[in-house]
């Protein structure tokens, strides 16, 4: 899964602070949004979702933020861990399409 | 997702030759997916099926066949390789009975593709 990074930007975080990754979405019509979580070697990992209806939702150690004026998408993750390294994107959906469009993705690592 | 397999995990082969990527699942899921990956690039939907006797083209289906031989299997076939489908491959599927998590997909760990 290696080369699937190879021209990805990268966000350096030391562990145990907080980490930020951004997303803009293209479709304004995109009523459904996903956050993916994708290790070296491995399928894309279901982080969490929201809806158009919300511009926040928490899960376990993770947020995700949604701004539908500017089209912009953010995934916080809080105290981060060597574990969290890993390539980080993000897909938007429109509500009765099969559709989903997914952003080329953000790679994070973690320095001890 | 381990309960999401494809074989093979990687593979290298010449153009011209066909080739054939098999996906099989035990989550009950009723719908399944190919997409591909390529650096640089989200992942691009190839076919799609809700059902076994449903097959619907994605994005970039040329050159590209599926085959959805029973609700847990779901194989993506390249008549005759050619370079530019070097890619990662994944497999992926969903619920579409539940409840507000119907759009949740999960993937395969992927098939290495090189065509040479």
């Amino acid at each position: 899964g290696e080369s699937v990074g190879l021209h990805l930007p990268t966000l350096s975080v030391q562990e145990g602070d907080n980490s930020i990754i951004n997303c803009a979405y293209s479709n304004s019509a995109s009523d459904y949004f996903i956050w993916y979580k994708q290790e070296s070697g491995k399928g894309p990992q279901f982080i969490i979702d929201i809806r158009s209806n919300m511009d926040k939702r928490q899960g376990q150690r993770v947020t995700v933020l949604l701004n539908k004026t500017v089209k912009h998408l953010s995934l916080q993750i809080a105290a981060t861990q060597p574990g969290d390294s890993a390539v980080y994107f993000c897909a938007e959906k429109t509500s009765g399409t099969y559709k989903y469009i997914f952003g080329t993705g953000t790679r994070l690592k973690v320095l001890a | 997702d381990a309960d999401v397999t494809q074989t093979p995990r990687n593979r290298i082969t010449k153009t011209g030759k066909r080739i054939m990527l098999e996906c099989s699942q035990t989550k009950g899921h009723d719908r399944m997916y190919w997409y591909r990956q390529d650096p640089g690039l989200g992942l691009q939907l190839i076919y799609y099926s809700f059902d076994v006797k449903d097959i619907n083209k994605g994005e970039i289906s040329d050159g590209y066949s599926v085959s959805r031989q029973a609700q847990a299997k779901f194989s993506l076939s390249l008549e005759s390789a050619i370079p530019n489908q070097t890619a990662l491959y994944f497999c992926a599927t969903s619920d579409s009975k539940r409840v507000d998590r119907d759009n949740e997909q999960f993937f395969g760990p992927g098939t290495r593709l090189t065509v040479l």
